[in-house]
Parts: C-alpha cells; sequence; structure tokens
C-alpha cells in the first residue's frame, strides 16, 4: 500500500523559503505513469493545487505560483520535495502531498503538515 | 476566488439523497474529466470519483458522480451522518488557469 509522509519547516519567517518534503514509501516514485503533487490548503479555506512533477522529471506550476515555486525529485531516497520563496502570511497552509495517477487523479494523499509565516 | 464554482453549503437528513453541483468551463468541466474529493473533519482528502463517475475501491454506490457539458454534479444517496465533510471537485484546465483547478468547496451537513 502507497504511503505519502509530509515533512519540514513547520515555522518559516517572511521572505524566507519554506521547504517541505514528501516520503514516498511501499511503492518507487520512478514508477511510469504517475506524478507527484503538493496542494495547500489555508486556514478555513479550500484546496489549491500548487504543482507536479513527472516521473520523467518534467516539471508544471500554478501560474499564480509559478515564480515562487521548484518541486524536485531525489530518486535515491524516493521522495520528492517543494520549495517555496519569498513567503508572506498568505502562504500559511496545510500542505498536502498527493500522488497522481493520470487521468485517474490524485489518489493517494498525504497527512498534511502545517506550515506557518510569522516572524 | 476559486476557477469551479461550487455551492458553499449543502444538507440533508439521514436517508436522504442530497446533490452537490460543479459548475466550469469549456477549457476545463468542457473538455476534461472531473473528480470528487471527501475531506472529513481534520483529515486529508480522499479521492470519491474520477474520469466524471468512476468509484475507486472502497467507495459505496451510494455516491455517484455525473457530467453535462461545462457542470458536474455529485450525488449522495442513502444520507448518513458521516458523510457530514467538505466535498470538492476538480479538473484539468487546458488554460492559463491550470492544468488542476478546484472547486471552493461544499460543506455537507447531515441534520
Amino acid at each position: 500500500q502507497l504511503q505519502l509522509q509530509e515533512s519540514g519547516s513547520g515555522l518559516v519567517k517572511p521572505s524566507q523559503t519554506l521547504s517541505l518534503t514528501c516520503a514516498v514509501s511501499g511503492g518507487s516514485i520512478s514508477s511510469g505513469g504517475y506524478s507527484w503533487s503538493w496542494i495547500r490548503q489555508p486556514p478555513g479555506k479550500g484546496l489549491e493545487w500548487i504543482g507536479y512533477i513527472y516521473h520523467s522529471g518534467s516539471t508544471y506550476y500554478n501560474p499564480s505560483l509559478k515564480s515562487r515555486v521548484t518541486i524536485s525529485v531525489d530518486r535515491s531516497k524516493n521522495q520528492f520535495s517543494l520549495k517555496l520563496s519569498s513567503v508572506t502570511a498568505a502562504d500559511t497552509a496545510v500542505y498536502y502531498c498527493a500522488r497522481v495517477s493520470g487521468p485517474d487523479g490524485m489518489d493517494v494523499w498525504g497527512q498534511g503538515t502545517t506550515v506557518t509565516v510569522s516572524s | 476566488q476559486s476557477v469551479l464554482t461550487q455551492p458553499p453549503s449543502a444538507s440533508g437528513t439521514p436517508g436522504q439523497r442530497v446533490t452537490i453541483s460543479c459548475s466550469g468551463s469549456s477549457s476545463n468541466i468542457g473538455s476534461n474529466y472531473v473528480y470528487w474529493y471527501q475531506q472529513l473533519p481534520g483529515t486529508a482528502p480522499k479521492l470519491l470519483i474520477y474520469r466524471n463517475n468512476q468509484r475507486p475501491s472502497g467507495v459505496p454506490d451510494r455516491f455517484s458522480g455525473s457530467k453535462s457539458g461545462t457542470s458536474a454534479s455529485l450525488a449522495i444517496s442513502g444520507l448518513r451522518s458521516e458523510d457530514e465533510a467538505d466535498y470538492y471537485c476538480a479538473a484539468w484546465d487546458d488554460s492559463l488557469s491550470g492544468p488542476w483547478v478546484f472547486g471552493g468547496g461544499t460543506k455537507l451537513t447531515v441534520l
């Protein structure tokens, strides 16, 4: 059974870079046909897709965040990462990682990790 | 402002059938699959419907999805107290909003 687990800094100062990692267990991140995504949810609000990386390494980002987002894969550790630069209070949210199974959607999700942007 | 539009709330009594709508455009729902996610309080979203009307293994057949034009709906029949949750629609978007877009979510209350 594939499982995803987010980890990273829970408190980030304004203007700094948020860094999160999603560890994949029970399967290989290099398996073809999947992409690996980040989604966030501000307190009391809805879901916002951040971006994803294909097994090939190609990346796609939300246009509204594109200038600040980097998603990468570390195949040796079977994990993928999110970096979001120049954060503000508006980036405070629960951040989820998820597997995207092509047309079958985001079928496996991590439990989420809370990130607060505050000085 | 979400790209896909959902009613903020819905409600029903146990045993009832409720529907939640999701409205989009030709660049998303009109030309791509629709997905529905259920988020129980304090938990991560869970895939409920994929490819417009398909249920993942383990999802009860009380949940069904449909799509027509640029709109989609999630129907829940035989409503149960454990169905009280937030429901989100999502779709791939071919425009500059995408690739993935979500609805703002609908909070379902079981009275």
